[in-house]
C-alpha cells in the first residue's frame, strides 16, 4: 500500500536559517505529491503540490521537487521566520478517489 | 465564502457517551473525508463520503463508528459508547472532485473531543 515517510522533529531552527524536510514515499502508479502546514490549534492548509515527475511546487518560499527516481519529495525553504513554526505534512495521492496518505508531520520550532 | 466549517470546536463527553461531530463543506463540494489525529500522530483515514453514498470507509473502526453525508445537511460523524481511546481531534476535509493531481483537500478546524 502507499506510504509516506518523514523526518523525525522537532527540527529547531534561528530565525533566517535555511530549512531541509525530507519525504520519501512508496506508492502505486505516478502519485501526485503534496506539503501540508498545521499551525496550533488549527486544521491543515495545503502549503503546495507536485503532479508528476521533475515538478516543482512552490509557495510562500517554500519549494519541493518531485523526484521519481529517488522516490522523494523534500521541503526547503531558503529562511525561515518564527512565523513558520508549525507542523509540516508530506502527503500523496495514487489517483482516482483513493484517499490522501499523510505522514507522521514534522514539527517546526523557528526561534528569533 | 466560507471554508470547510466544522462544530463543535471542542466536545467532551464521559463514557459511554454518543458524539456527534458536524462538517460542513466548502460551497460546491461534493466530497467529505473524515481523518483522526490522535495525540503527537500523523492523520489517519476514516471514510470518504459523497452526497448519499459512503465510498470508502476502509479506515473506520467496525463498531461505535459511524458517518453520513445526507442529500441536505452537513456531514455527521456518530460515535457511540464513547472510550477514552477516542479523545482526538476530528478533522473534515472536503474537495469538489476526486483528492487527485487538481485538487488538495480544504480542511476544517477540526473537532477535539475529550472523553472523560
Amino acid at each position: 500500500g502507499d506510504s509516506v515517510t518523514q523526518m523525525e522533529g522537532p527540527v529547531t531552527l534561528s530565525e533566517e536559517a535555511f530549512l531541509t524536510i525530507n519525504c520519501t514515499y512508496t506508492a502505486t502508479g505516478y502519485p501526485s505529491l503534496f506539503w501540508y502546514v498545521q499551525y496550533p490549534g488549527e486544521g491543515l492548509q495545503l502549503l503546495l503540490k507536485a503532479t508528476k515527475a521533475d515538478d516543482k511546487g512552490s509557495n510562500k518560499g517554500f519549494e519541493a521537487t518531485y523526484r521519481k527516481e529517488t522516490t522523494s519529495f523534500h521541503l526547503e525553504k531558503g529562511s525561515v521566520q518564527v512565523s513558520d513554526s508549525a507542523v509540516y505534512f508530506c502527503a500523496l495521492n495514487s489517483g482516482g478517489y483513493q484517499k490522501v496518505t499523510f505522514g507522521t508531520g514534522t514539527k517546526l520550532q523557528v526561534i528569533p | 465564502n466560507a471554508g470547510v466549517m466544522q462544530n463543535p470546536r471542542h466536545l467532551v463527553r464521559r463514557r459511554g457517551q454518543e458524539a456527534r461531530l458536524r462538517c460542513s463543506p466548502m460551497k460546491g463540494h461534493s466530497h467529505v473525508y473524515w481523518y483522526r489525529q490522535l495525540p503527537e500522530e500523523g492523520l489517519k483515514f476514516m471514510v470518504y463520503l459523497q452526497k448519499e453514498n459512503i465510498i470508502d470507509e476502509s479506515g473506520m473502526p467496525k463498531e461505535r463508528f459511524s458517518a453520513e453525508f445526507p442529500k441536505e445537511g452537513p456531514s455527521i460523524l456518530r460515535i457511540q459508547q464513547v472510550v477514552r481511546g477516542d479523545s482526538a481531534a476530528y478533522f473534515c476535509a472536503s474537495s469538489p472532485g476526486v483528492a487527485g493531481a487538481d485538487y488538495g483537500y480544504t480542511f476544517g478546524s477540526g473537532t477535539r473531543l475529550t472523553v472523560v
